[in-house]
């Protein structure tokens, strides 16, 4: 089956700096990656919408400038949390669709900042 | 406005049956999903249904009918591994996939 590989899984940072994850879709082009984040006990939350060579559609509330979004290619999409502050700890998870019905999720990564 | 109800919590022991209901009020329908989602980790697809009735998958079954906006997943000969928590999305007519809160199921031995 379709396989999404997420990168890195945990990551800690200092505060002010910035960290990118990847994800990565394996054995299908992606045309579309979706970017969530996950609260404790929550829903996930769609942040981002993107589309192989063009700019991310953001939801409503999300900083764009904060979270940089780049999906240069039909298998890579990253997400760079740009000066991180505390608040922005959580898990973030990628998701990606060849076009056809069906999202196959990343792993997750659970961002700490401090 | 959107909104995927489904209860906050539930708890069954081991070696029996649980249902988990969602209902919907979306813009559009294009088909429910059920996920999977152990802590510390991303969901994993269990099944996904577009037209009424029962689709069948091992232990695990799930339900849907449109014209009542509702589904249940049925999760059989329940195991430990079982706890977890169960998502339910419905992607809308934009294909969004819009997602409920999740059902976090407890088994007890």
């Amino acid at each position: 089956g379709a396989v999404v590989s997420q990168h890195p899984s945990r990551v800690i940072c200092k505060s002010g700096t910035s960290v990118k994850i990847e994800c990565r879709s394996l054995d299908f082009q992606a045309t579309t990656m979706f970017w969530y984040r996950q609260f404790p006990k929550k829903s996930l939350m769609l942040m981002a919408t993107s589309n192989e060579g063009s700019k991310a559609t953001y939801e409503q509330g999300v900083e764009k400038d904060k979270f940089l979004i780049n999906h240069a290619s039909l298998t890579l999409s990253t997400l760079t949390v740009t000066s991180a502050h505390p608040e922005d700890s959580s898990f973030y998870i990628c998701s990606a669709s060849d076009g056809a019905v069906g999202y196959t999720f990343g792993s997750g990564t659970r961002l700490t900042v401090v | 406005g959107q909104n995927i109800d489904q209860p906050t919590e539930m708890t069954a022991t081991e070696g029996a049956i649980v249902q988990i209901n969602c209902t919907y009020q979306t813009s559009g329908f294009n088909g429910l999903f059920w996920y999977q989602q152990h802590a510390g980790e991303a969901p994993t697809f269990l099944s996904y249904n577009v037209l009424d009735g029962l689709e069948e998958k091992g232990r695990f079954s799930s339900f849907l009918s449109r014209s009542k906006g509702y589904s249940y997943l049925l999760l059989k000969e329940l195991q430990m591994k079982d706890s977890a928590s169960y998502l339910c999305a419905v992607m809308d007519s934009n294909y969004q996939l819009i997602w409920g809160a999740g059902t976090k199921l407890i088994i007890k031995p």
